[in-house]
């Protein structure tokens, strides 16, 4: 079947750095891949979609400049957490569209940031 | 727009009994319709999907869900719940047909199994 394979699974950083997560589709390629947040006990907050070879779009209220999305290929979305913050620590997870019907999820990144 | 929701945010059940987990949704367009299972700190694992025929659609792990267009409903269940069911569910809710057709989620409803 589909895998996404997410990485890191937990990542502590100190306030004002950045981090990046990586979202790789294994054994298919994935056109959109889609980014979202997700805090404790809380349903999944869509934060961008992201298309290979253009530029995400996100939703509103989320800070373009603070998540930055690439799509560089068909196998892999990048989204790095620029200068973060405490208020960034969540759990992070990516989703890759697969056709025809599909949805495949990573198994998610547990950011936390002191 | 598109939306999902999910009555009640807990579900306690017996080990055994019947589990139900409901799900209605707001659609303009024929829906397809989506049953995720979440374990803590993982992502989603699909339990089952409905896009087109079929209105009964048997999943992974004993459970089913049916489509039902007149009550905008896609309610979840299993016959005999098990330890191992203690998770959270989301049902969801996409249009492939849209742009970025992306998924609309529920709230999330927290099943609890008693021995």
């Amino acid at each position: 079947g589909a895998v996404v394979s997410q990485h890191p699974s937990r990542v502590i950083c100190k306030s004002g750095t950045s981090v990046k997560i990586e979202c790789r589709s294994l054994d298919f390629q994935a056109t959109t891949m889609f980014w979202y947040r997700q805090f404790p006990k809380q349903s999944l907050m869509l934060m961008a979609t992201s298309n290979e070879g253009s530029k995400a779009t996100y939703e509103q209220g989320v800070e373009k400049d603070k998540f930055l999305i690439n799509h560089a290929s068909l196998t892999l979305s990048t989204l790095t957490v620029t200068s973060a913050h405490p208020e960034d620590s969540s759990f992070y997870i990516c989703s890759a569209r697969q056709e025809p019907y599909g949805y495949t999820f990573g198994s998610g990144t547990r950011l936390t940031v002191v | 727009a598109q939306s999902v929701t999910q009555l009640g945010s807990h579900v306690s059940v017996s080990e055994g009994a019947l589990v139900l987990l409901r799900c209605n949704y707001s659609s303009s367009v024929p829906p397809y319709l989506f049953w995720y299972v979440q374990y803590p700190n993982q992502g989603l694992q699909l339990l089952l999907k409905y896009t087109t025929g079929a209105t009964l659609v048997k999943g992974i792990n004993g459970f089913e869900a049916e489509f039902k267009k007149s009550e905008t409903s896609f309610h979840l269940t299993k016959p005999s719940a098990h330890m191992s069911d203690a998770a959270e569910y989301f049902c969801a809710v996409s249009d492939f047909r849209a742009a970025g057709n992306k998924l609309t989620f529920g709230g999330g409803t927290r099943v609890l199994v008693k021995p």
